[in-house]
């Protein structure tokens, strides 16, 4: 069976500091996963992706994360938070069967001035 | 435009009416996939199609909810007698393989209030 835990459901950071958002994940196969980002009224946008390749993945704006096979972890990092980053993130797991794409039920980012 | 194109952005239908949902996905990709999501909660699956053949709809949450991609671009949803329990943001997403490592694009969605 497939399933995504995102651990938090809001996080709050001040800007310019540090940004954690934990993902873990379980998949009977080799998965591939994704971090999306969602602004309100808006739809989601790709972050950033592991698939199988290296294991530290670089996305967009400044974001990282991850791939810890041993932990089923995928969180994503940043730095240093600006206000822009604030928004929802979900972080979305693929097993390598093919067509799902399993949503976790996403982080809400406050970036406080 | 190079994106996922949803329309309308916003629908608002009066219970008992049927509503029509278009998205035009990325041009040449091959997947197309719907999915519904409620206020404050993430996106849950609807349905699938891999070029115009519908894969997968096991998500669909009733028979009143219809969606098809004739030629393998241009996909509808539809939902019949549409219900209060029907309002959520529709999202569309396209994908170029639909493989795992293929991410998917996603719309802006349509969000849909039924009074």
């Amino acid at each position: 069976a497939q399933s995504v835990t995102q651990l938090d459901s809001h996080v709050s950071v001040s800007e310019g500091t540090p940004v954690l958002l934990r993902c873990n994940y379980s998949s009977s196969y080799s998965p591939s996963l994704f971090w999306y980002v969602q602004h309100p009224n808006k739809g989601l946008q790709l972050l950033l992706k592991y698939t199988s390749a290296a294991t530290l993945v670089k996305g967009i704006n400044g974001f990282e994360a991850e791939f810890k096979k041993s932990e089923t972890s995928f969180h994503l990092t940043k730095p240093s938070a600006h206000m822009s980053d604030a928004a929802e993130y979900f972080c979305v797991v693929s097993p390598d069967t093919g067509n799902q794409f399993y949503f976790g039920t996403g982080t809400s980012l406050t970036v406080i001035p | 435009g190079a994106g996922v194109s949803q329309s309308p952005r916003y629908k608002v239908a009066k219970r008992g009416q049927d509503v029509a949902l278009r998205c035009d996905p990325i041009s040449g990709h091959v997947s197309l996939f719907w999915y519904q999501q409620a206020l404050g909660q993430g996106p849950e699956f609807l349905t699938y199609f891999q070029n115009e053949a519908q894969l997968d709809k096991s998500g669909l949450p009733s028979d009143r909810f219809f969606a098809e991609r004739p030629e393998g671009s241009v996909s509808t949803l539809k939902i019949q007698r549409t219900q209060q329990e029907d309002s959520a943001v529709y999202l569309c997403a396209s994908s170029r393989t639909g493989q795992s490592n293929s991410p998917l694009h996603f719309g802006n969605g349509t969000r849909l209030t039924v009074t």
